[in-house]
């Protein structure tokens, strides 16, 4: 069955302490992977898709990277405006070769001043 | 502003009523997509639906309908309410299946049933 776990559930960092979210799938035939980060109360905000593995993509203090099992979404010197919940979600196909998203949980992120 | 619209933002109903969330996707793209946000479940993709044809069915309950118009609009019919139905319900639209971009999500529309 097509899985996808975020780990930790939930991160508090103190601010420009560096971490990694991970994001680990199981997926028959993986399309691509997202990231997006969702605020309280808003719609999730979409940050990066990766489509193989060794594929990097940055984004001011955001890297997100991809292996076969899992992906990490690395936070350098994070800032409180970081706090959020950062999900993932893989691109499988369903039987009838249409695209769907296996979304994770989450980990919720909080960075303190 | 993402530029998908959902309203209402806050919706309060009783049990065994029916409401309708109406969702405005970004100008352009083609998709709307359904998704129901719980605390316990994360997000639970519906319904989605390309250019007013219904392309990929989810975890959608039968007491729960949705329709494209051919302004591309979307509405999610929810019916029979029970309290279990309360939840986040976000709309996204993509132009190109989410491929390159992802999907564009709204504020969502919070729908509490007492």
């Amino acid at each position: 069955e097509d899985q996808v776990t975020q780990s930790p559930e939930a991160l508090r960092l103190q601010e420009g302490e560096s971490s990694s979210l991970n994001c680990s799938y199981t997926v028959s035939g993986l399309r691509g992977l997202f990231w997006y980060r969702q605020d309280p109360g808003k719609g999730p905000e979409f940050l990066f898709t990766l489509y193989s593995a060794g594929e990097e993509k940055e984004k001011e203090r955001l890297k997100a990277t991809l292996t076969k099992k899992e992906s990490f979404l690395h936070i350098t010197a994070p800032k409180p405006e970081d706090s959020a919940t950062y999900l993932c979600a893989a691109v499988a196909r369903d039987a009838g070769n249409n695209r769907k998203l296996i979304w994770g949980l989450g980990t919720s992120l909080a960075v303190n001043p | 502003d993402s530029g998908v619209t959902q309203t209402p933002k806050h919706l309060i109903t009783a049990t065994g009523q029916r409401v309708t969330l109406r969702c405005s996707p970004r100008s352009g793209d083609l998709s709307v997509y359904w998704y129901q946000q719980s605390l316990d479940q994360g997000l639970q993709f519906l319904i989605q639906y390309y250019n007013g044809e219904e392309r990929a069915k989810g975890n959608i309950l039968e007491r729960f309908s949705a329709q494209q118009f051919p302004d591309l609009h979307s509405e999610l019919n929810l019916s029979s309410l029970e309290l279990g139905d309360s939840a986040l319900y976000f709309c996204a639209s993509s132009v190109d299946g989410g491929i390159n971009y992802g999907y564009t999500f709204g504020s969502g529309t919070r729908l509490t049933v007492v």
